[in-house]
């Protein structure tokens, strides 16, 4: 297995754009993360889905982020309008039942 | 918040070196786990821990887990330079399955 793919790897947009942030989990698993990771707050969890249907979006910042798990294979984070202050790395990860968590390579994304 | 806090924040030792970080965590726990992040890239596992476990070795890494006093220690031994990263420590919530994560501990291993 490829292991957790996300993309794209950097994304450069402008404030008021909208952002999507891909991420296919590693075939098998049941749940997926999604994680922003920025100097200031370190690693948080977001938003978690569990047989795709999200279980907690209590870590969601606010209203102009989504997320989305359509199917076992993919999910979408998405930030519309996006802000400066959104700037940061965003992680996707999946895991089996209380097993071991394994991450994507992140997305950098900067607005400007 | 349960997040684990590692302790200490920055570590400097000489190749060869032993390196232990400790993390410290709040409420009970079902698993325990840690990671490594070099500068700019994702977080690698590097070995989960269950409640129920005391102590859990891979290579020249040794994870220790006292539930009683809610800390996890890793230890690596035989520091190499390629082991320079952040180590991060991951805690359940002990109802669910999502995993919070520490501020980690910055190990900086000079050759």
């Amino acid at each position: 297995d490829a292991g957790v793919i996300q993309s794209p790897r950097h994304e450069v947009t402008e404030m008021g754009q909208e952002v999507t942030l891909r991420c296919k989990p590693i075939s098998g698993h049941d749940y997926l993360f999604w994680y922003r990771q920025t100097m200031m707050r370190g690693l948080e969890l977001l938003i978690y889905f569990n047989n795709n249907v999200p279980i907690d979006d209590s870590g969601m910042p606010e209203d102009r982020f989504s997320a989305k798990m359509p199917n076992a294979s993919f999910s979408t984070l998405k930030i519309q309008p996006s802000e400066p202050r959104d700037s940061a790395v965003y992680f996707c990860a999946s895991s089996l039942v209380q097993g071991m968590t394994f991450f994507g390579q992140g997305t950098r994304l900067t607005v400007v | 918040s349960q997040q684990g806090e590692e302790d200490p924040q920055a570590l400097s030792i000489q190749e060869g070196e032993n390196a232990t970080m400790n993390c410290s965590y709040k409420t009970s726990i079902n698993n325990l786990q840690w990671y490594r992040q070099n500068s700019g890239r994702g977080l690698v596992h590097l070995i989960l821990i269950r409640s129920n476990e005391r102590e859990k070795h891979s290579g020249r890494l040794r994870v220790t887990l006292d539930t009683s006093k809610k800390s996890s220690s890793l230890l690596i031994t035989a520091s190499r330079a390629a082991d320079t990263a952040s180590y991060f420590c991951a805690t359940d919530s002990g109802t669910g399955n999502q995993f919070y994560f520490g501020t980690g501990t910055s190990l900086t291993v000079i050759p």
